[in-house]
This record gives C-alpha cells, structure tokens and sequence, in this order.
C-alpha cells in the first residue's frame, strides 16, 4: 500500500525567504515521486517528479525536491518566495508505472506569501 | 490549444438529478482519470480508463459512472445526485500512466448538489 504524509496544511512565509514544504511516503517498493501545484480555481500542475534517476530533482518555476530514502521524504524547497508562489501544493506517489500505477495524493499544503 | 477541456465550469443540480461532466483531450493520450477534490481530503479517484473502451474503479466510484468510446473523451456521468458529491471534480489524462510521465490536469468542474 502506499501513502503520502504532508505536514502542515498551510504554511507562510515572507517573499524572498525560503520554502519548504514537506512531504513523507510510504511504499512497499521505490515509488514515482511527484509535487503539482494548484493556483486559485485552477487543476493541478506538475511541478516536478521523481522516477529514480538524480536524487536531487529541480522543476519548473525554481522548485526543486530531493528524495531522501532513509528518511523516506520527498520536501520541495525554493531558496527564495515570491508573492507568485501563493498557491495549494500536493505531494503524490505510485508504487507502479505505466498503465498500473495509480497516484495517491496528500491532502495538500496551502501557500502564503507575504510581504 | 492542446490539453484537457473540461465543461461545464459550474453546475447547480437538485438531489436526484442526473448530469454529465465531459471531459475532452487533443494530446493522443491513452489514461484518463476522474478525480474529486474535498477540502482537507486531497484528490480522490473516482474512475480511470488505460484506452478506449477499457474503464476500472478508483477509490470512490460510487453514484458515477463511466464510458471510452474514443480515445479523446471521457465522460463522467452522475446517476441520481446527492449532496454528499457536491465537489469539485477535475478530468486527468497522462500518456499511459500517472507514473512516470504525470499527469495534465482540466480546469476543473464545481458542482453544488441541493
């Protein structure tokens, strides 16, 4: 079975401090890793994924996340908030790939940024 | 523009109306996916669909239904309403799975039950 943590459901930061938003999984095997984003009345966007390759994964719009097995997490960070970034942030899993994988999603980090 | 188009945005229905949420997507991809959104419960599956004429359940699919007939639509249709489905229901589609290629999402339908 897997399952995605995300701690804090809404987090604030002033713009130009860091963000970090952070996510644990659970997954019997190596999982597909991945953080979308959501901006008011909007889908969901992908910001980035992990699919086993590099550790440290950089996305769009100066996101990045590293996977971390031991400590089974999968944070998404950016050095430096901008007003912009206001916005829900998901975190998801699958254990499986292809036409059997089926994403799992966390209940969502809610984003503010303020002056 | 390519993506997944989804209509309508907004909907009002009396408790045991029945609709249909229609989901549209010009990307030649084979899943898509049904999701319903609730405020402190993330996204929830609802239905999926690996190609046209292959439908499975997802986590929550009772009170809709489904069908593929092609490989662009994937209607999502809604028996007998209740406001236990007032929701927002957003329409995914990926290449051939979530993972690894992830997913293009619509904008979403917002659907009030009363």
């Amino acid at each position: 079975a897997q399952s995605v943590t995300q701690l804090g459901s809404h987090v604030s930061v002033s713009e130009g401090a860091l963000v970090l938003l952070r996510c644990n999984y659970s997954s019997s095997v190596p999982p597909y890793l991945f953080w979308y984003v959501q901006y008011p009345n909007q889908g969901l966007q992908l910001l980035l994924k992990y699919t086993s390759a590099a550790t440290l994964v950089k996305g769009i719009n100066g996101f990045e996340a590293e996977f971390k097995k031991s400590e089974t997490s999968f944070h998404l960070t950016k050095p430096s908030a901008h007003m912009s970034d206001a916005a829900e942030y998901f975190c998801a899993v699958s254990d499986r790939a292809g036409t059997a994988s089926k994403l799992t999603f966390g209940t969502g980090t809610r984003l503010q940024v303020t002056l | 523009n390519a993506g997944v188009t989804q209509t309508p945005k907004f909907q009002v229905l009396k408790t045991g109306q029945s609709m249909t949420l229609q989901c549209a997507q010009d990307m030649n991809h084979e899943y898509m996916s049904w999701y319903r959104q609730d405020p402190g419960m993330g996204l929830r599956l609802i239905h999926y669909s690996v190609g046209a004429g292959i439908t499975d359940q997802g986590e929550v699919p009772n009170g809709y239904n489904v069908s593929r007939s092609t490989t662009e639509d994937f209607p999502l249709r809604l028996l007998s309403a209740a406001p236990s489905q007032t929701s927002v229901y957003f329409c995914a589609s990926s290449l051939s799975g979530p993972a690894p290629y992830g997913y293009t999402f619509g904008s979403g339908t917002r659907l009030t039950v009363v």
